[in-house]
């Protein structure tokens, strides 16, 4: 089974400065997707990065950016030039790419990030 | 467009009542998805349907019943409920379920059972 940990409950961040969402995850599988969703207060869930592990190259999204580490198995979240907007709950979530998935998302427990003005 | 809607946006029921949850998509994907989520959690998957049949049931009670009348549309049908079930349903649509890309979520119907 996958197991996906975020080890920060709660994180806070000026606005105009960047933070670091930590994710790290489990599993046996070789080829999988991982995602960040952010689920700002009372409103939608919506997709921020996405990275295939079969790709080498971090994906990067306008001000998010992510840091793969396959072998580590570790997969943070930078956020530049944090906005008020960014405000909400980040999740990381895991899925793997074929052969048993059932299209199953693991998600992690979600780090709250706060930007203060 | 990656819209997924649902509605009603909020729903309060007593605990013999009978309501239920509707989610609608338009990007032809074949893949659609139920969650649970409360407060400060992440999403629990409740039910998995793959080209309009039901593929993954994650142990719900029965008090819970899906249904997929066609590819754009996911019912969540409610009977029965207990105040524990009170939570922000989330449905979810994905290309298909066997080549998981991201899922793309509505905006929740928050449901309270009194």
């Amino acid at each position: 089974a996958q197991t996906v940990t975020q080890s920060q409950p709660e994180m806070s961040v000026q606005e105009a400065e960047t933070v670091t969402l930590s994710c790290t995850y489990d599993t046996s599988e070789s080829n999988y997707y991982l995602f960040w969703y952010k689920q700002p207060p009372s409103r939608q869930m919506i997709l921020v990065i996405r990275q295939e592990a079969y790709k080498q190259q971090n994906a990067t999204e306008n001000r998010f950016s992510v840091n793969f580490q396959k072998a580590a198995k570790s997969f943070s979240l930078k956020i530049s030039d944090s906005q008020l907007g960014d405000t909400a709950m980040y999740f990381c979530a895991f899925t793997n790419a074929g052969g048993t998935s059932y299209g199953k998302l693991t998600f992690g427990q979600g780090t709250i990030l706060t930007v203060h003005p | 467009d990656t819209e997924v809607t649902q509605t009603p946006k909020h729903l309060v029921m007593g605990m013999t009542n009978k309501k239920s949850l509707k989610c609608e998509q338009h990007m032809g994907h074949r893949a659609m998805y139920w969650y649970k989520q409360k407060a400060k959690k992440p999403p629990e998957l409740m039910f998995v349907y793959s080209y309009e049949k039901l593929s993954i049931n994650e142990s719900v009670p029965s008090r819970f019943s899906p249904e997929c009348p066609n590819s754009s549309l996911l019912n969540l049908h409610l009977h029965a409920l207990q105040p524990e079930d009170s939570a922000l349903y989330l449905c979810a649509s994905s290309l298909q379920r066997d080549k998981p890309r991201e899922q793309y979520f509505g905006p929740g119907t928050r449901l309270t059972v009194t």
